[in-house]
């Protein structure tokens, strides 16, 4: 089973939008982490959020945490055709980290 | 460049045949992790390695086995593979912190 879910599944935008994608999880966390995977590619680490955080930036990617309905969204903003990829959440469960099944992304140009 | 290489990039088997991927990371990383990755299915954790010497199963350990080499190598073996073992097979590995994972760049598998 998955231990993070995102939302939606695929999401469709045109070059400048932004875009949100959202992750839920079931059980408490020490933080939750977003990684970007390109076709064909291995996941890349993007950013972490601890569980004292609310919010946290990282160039056109913000992130927020809400512990209390236990959820998280990356906002993307500004995307760019090369935003182009899969974006997982995932969190560690017992010592080891936990992905779901991730929101395919495309930016069309 | 630093980071995580598995070898081979691709293969076929036939059903019943074994095979070995290799994993080596050059940054001095204690935990390796090895995932499969299925369509609509994100990553699913075979087995972990937390330092050299020590091995544990994940979510979906049944039909592989793995070695923990030496502190840089953790391989992943196959003994007598499976149409359902047809996936991407991610290697990883992170320092002791709670950071994040680094990524190989996997090694897309088809049992036939």
């Amino acid at each position: 089973s998955q231990q993070g879910e995102e939302d939606p599944q695929a999401l469709s935008i045109q070059e400048g939008e932004n875009a949100t994608m959202n992750c839920s999880y079931k059980t408490s966390i020490n933080n939750l982490q977003w990684y970007r995977q390109n076709s064909g590619r291995g996941l890349v680490h993007l950013i972490l959020i601890r569980s004292n955080e609310r919010e946290k930036h990282s160039g056109r990617l913000r992130v927020t945490l809400d512990t209390s309905k236990k959820s998280s969204s990356l906002l993307i903003t500004a995307s760019r055709a090369a935003d182009t990829a899969s974006y997982f959440c995932a969190r560690y469960v017992n010592n080891d980290m936990r992905f779901g099944a991730g929101t395919r992304l495309t930016v069309k140009p | 460049n630093a980071g995580v290489t598995q070898t081979p990039k691709f293969q076929v088997l036939k059903t019943g045949q074994s095979m070995t991927l290799q994993c080596a990371q050059d940054m001095n990383h204690n935990s390796m992790y090895w995932y499969r990755q299925d369509p609509g299915m994100g990553l699913r954790l075979i087995y972990y390695s937390a330092s050299e010497g020590t091995t544990d199963k994940g979510e979906v350990p049944n039909g592989y086995n793995v070695s923990r080499l030496n502190k840089r190598e953790f391989s992943l073996r196959l003994e007598s593979a499976a149409p359902s073992q047809t996936s991407v097979y991610f290697c990883a590995s992170r320092t002791d912190s709670p950071y994040g994972y680094t990524f190989g760049s996997g090694t897309r598998l088809t049992v036939v």
